[in-house]
């Protein structure tokens, strides 16, 4: 089990927004902004979406933010899209590194 | 455009071994970091090592350690990872990525171990 707890599951209508939460504690996500988040489709390579909590690699739509309040970071999808139906993947640096359980998204 | 190519996964019995490989193109291998990261069936992501740029630094996640080893040489712009006394649950896809400022940026395909008898 993670120390970073993702919901297993959120889903959504295309258009709307959803939001995947990734609450570690004060030691890790609290304690800096060294979250990261990735979206994979299975079988795919996994797909780096959001660095430092809240910045946008360049090339990544701006549908994708991040965020974070005290121990908890989230992503928020809006205007969803059919092509946004895949896992999602918070990523904490510790010392080392730790992924969140995942989140899949379904695209209703 | 950066290339991840992983090679060497396949099928081993508990207990034995494999080397796994990594060719990077598309941008300078020497001055990156490098992780592998794996995906076991029906589970998710979890990072397995890192090695910093010039080999000097590595970590292992506390499930692997002692029984793997990364390796880099930034001649051949390729990553390594020799995994020793494999386990059931060691299967998985493995990923190579590049690390950058404690982040991922890019992932290879990965490739599959099975172990099994």
């Amino acid at each position: 089990q993670s120390v970073l707890t993702q919901p297993a599951s959120v889903s959504g209508s295309p258009g709307q927004s959803i939001t995947i939460s990734c609450t570690g504690t004060t030691f890790d996500v609290g304690s800096h902004n060294f979250v990261s988040w990735y979206q994979h489709h299975p079988g795919k390579a996994p797909k780096f979406i959001i660095f430092e909590a809240t910045k946008r690699p360049s090339g990544i739509s701006d549908r994708f933010s991040g965020s974070k309040s005290g121990n908890t970071a989230s992503l928020t999808i809006s205007g969803l899209q059919a092509d946004d139906e895949a896992d999602y993947y918070c990523c904490a640096y510790l010392g080392t590194w730790v992924f969140g359980g995942g989140t899949k998204l379904t695209v209703l | 455009e950066v290339q991840l190519v992983e090679s060497g996964g396949g099928l081993v019995q508990p207990g034995g071994s494999l080397r796994l490989s990594c060719s990077a193109s598309g941008f300078t291998f020497s001055h990156f970091e490098m992780n592998w990261v794996r995906q076991a069936p029906g589970k998710g992501l979890e990072w397995v090592s890192h090695v910093s740029a010039n080999g000097d630094t590595i970590y292992y996640a506390n499930s692997v350690k002692g029984r793997f080893t990364i390796s880099r040489d930034n001649a051949k712009n390729s990553l390594s990872l020799q995994m020793d006394g494999l386990r059931a649950e060691d299967a998985a896809v493995y990923y190579c990525a590049t690390g950058v400022w404690f982040r991922f940026p890019d992932w290879g395909q990965g490739t599959l171990v099975t172990v099994s008898s």
